[in-house]
């Protein structure tokens, strides 16, 4: 059964700094692995999506990578802002099965401080 | 970009009446969705795997008579809470595969309080 956990659970960081966050999973055999935004009472929105093929994937200031082998993705966030203070969740999407569902961790409750 | 329109976004309710939530695909169809539970400061639980013409198939523990799941179509799938209990109270999110079998998209999620 695929586990996924994230560590740290929270961080706070002073606006500006670059931060990473950690994601890992047990089982290798993953079709693509996606990271999520999650502000309070609010749905997931999409950040970076990665198939099991490539290493990473950037969007503006995140930049994902993936190690498949060793069954590990981080998050690296550049020059924080205080707009980026939100639960970020990773999931993993198994690579084969008919339910296709995602499994996710538990999520890091980041606070970027001002 | 794919969007997935969830309504309620939020609901109160009585115990024992029965509260139904819809998922929309908006610009994509959608032959599979997916209804979460979110319990505060935890992460989603899949509650149920919904698919377009057939039954839903359910996650062990969840009781398929107490969350009735229906899919009639590729861009709409409800849930129905049936005699709902303030234990049913919690965040519920539904998801779509995008189209070209991409990522997934969420909707916006129904806080559900039974009072």
């Amino acid at each position: 059964k695929q586990e996924v956990t994230q560590i740290p659970a929270a961080l706070s960081v002073p606006e500006g700094e670059n931060l990473v966050l950690n994601c890992s999973f047990t089982d290798s055999a993953i079709y693509n692995l996606q990271w999520f935004r999650q502000d309070p009472g609010k749905g997931l929105t999409s950040l970076l999506l990665i198939q099991s093929s490539q290493r990473e994937q950037t969007s503006g200031r995140l930049n994902a990578s993936l190690d498949k082998s060793s069954g590990r993705s981080t998050l690296y966030i550049a020059a924080s802002q205080p707009g980026d203070s939100a639960t970020y969740l990773c999931a993993v999407r198994r690579s084969s099965g008919s339910a296709r569902q995602l499994t996710f961790g538990s999520g890091t409750q980041l606070t970027v401080l001002p | 970009g794919a969007v997935v329109s969830q309504h309620p976004s939020w609901v109160i309710c009585k115990s024992g009446t029965s509260v139904k939530i819809e998922c929309r695909s908006l610009d994509f169809q959608a032959t599979t969705m997916f209804w979460y539970r979110q319990f505060p400061k935890q992460s989603l639980m899949l509650m149920a795997t919904s698919n377009e013409g057939s039954k839903a198939t359910y996650e062990q523990g969840v009781e398929k008579d107490k969350f009735l799941i229906n899919h009639a179509s590729l861009t709409l799938s409800t849930l129905t809470v049936t005699s709902a209990h303030p234990e049913d109270s919690s965040f519920y999110i539904c998801s779509a595969r995008g189209p070209n079998d991409y990522g997934y998209t969420f909707g916006s999620g129904t806080r559900l309080t039974v009072v």
